[in-house]
């Protein structure tokens, strides 16, 4: 089956620019989350989607940065006005079980490399 | 910020040699998952560790964990050239679903 897909997988943007990057997590998983990795550091937790319903975006670095996923299936993170110091991959990852069970694996994409100019 | 450390912060070894890569923590944990990741195939789960084990084995990886010293082992036995990657300790965040991860051991295995 399929797995976690990105995209784009690359993106270079003007300082200032919006840019969207889309996930496709692993069909039936409900859980969904987002991570920014900075070059030679691991990944960083961003925001966590159970479903629809968006239940932690305590990583979120500031306003400028929204995600959505309004079916629960595809998620979408925004940046607005763009700054260098949001270069970085973003990564996408989906799991199957829900809030309250401890322990289980995630799934990740294969990211999206974003350079800001 | 970043829950875990691990270390060495990079390895090299020959081919055939058994690589160690340590990984440090600082809250109470309920498990404790190792990564890899490389270019090729993005970042993928090797082996969950449960914080009721000690020891737990997949294949040529054995994972240690010492809840009482905040730290866990990660082992690669024979290794290729294709266990060249960086390798990566996470725990799930206190009350939360996320994982914290560590920095990462870059590990290069020469032919």
């Amino acid at each position: 089956g399929a797995g976690v897909s990105q995209s784009p997988r690359y993106k270079v943007a003007k300082r200032g620019q919006d840019v969207a990057l889309r996930c496709d997590p692993i069909s039936g998983h409900v859980s969904l989350f987002w991570y920014q990795q900075a070059l030679g550091q691991g990944p960083e937790f961003l925001t966590y989607f159970q479903n629809e319903a968006q239940l932690d975006k305590s990583g979120l670095p500031s306003d400028r940065f929204f995600a959505e996923r309004p079916e629960g299936s595809v998620s979408t993170l925004k940046i607005q006005r763009t700054q260098q110091e949001d270069s970085a991959v973003y990564l996408c990852a989906s799991s199957m079980k829900w809030v309250g069970e401890a322990q289980e694996t995630q799934y990740f994409g294969p990211g999206t490399r974003l350079l800001v100019l | 910020s970043q829950q875990g450390e691990e270390d060495p912060q990079a390895l090299s070894i020959q081919e055939g040699e058994n690589a160690t890569m340590n990984c440090s923590y600082k809250t109470s944990i309920n498990n404790l998952q190792w990564y890899r990741q490389n270019s090729g195939r993005g970042l993928v789960h090797l082996i969950l560790i449960r914080s009721n084990e000690r020891e737990k084995h997949s294949g040529r990886l054995r994972v240690t964990l010492d809840t009482s010293k905040k730290s866990s082992s990660l082992l690669i036995t024979a290794s290729r050239a294709a266990d060249t990657a960086s390798y990566f300790c996470a725990t799930p965040r206190a009350g939360r679903r996320a994982l914290t991860f560590g920095s990462g051991t870059r590990l290069q295995v020469q032919p």
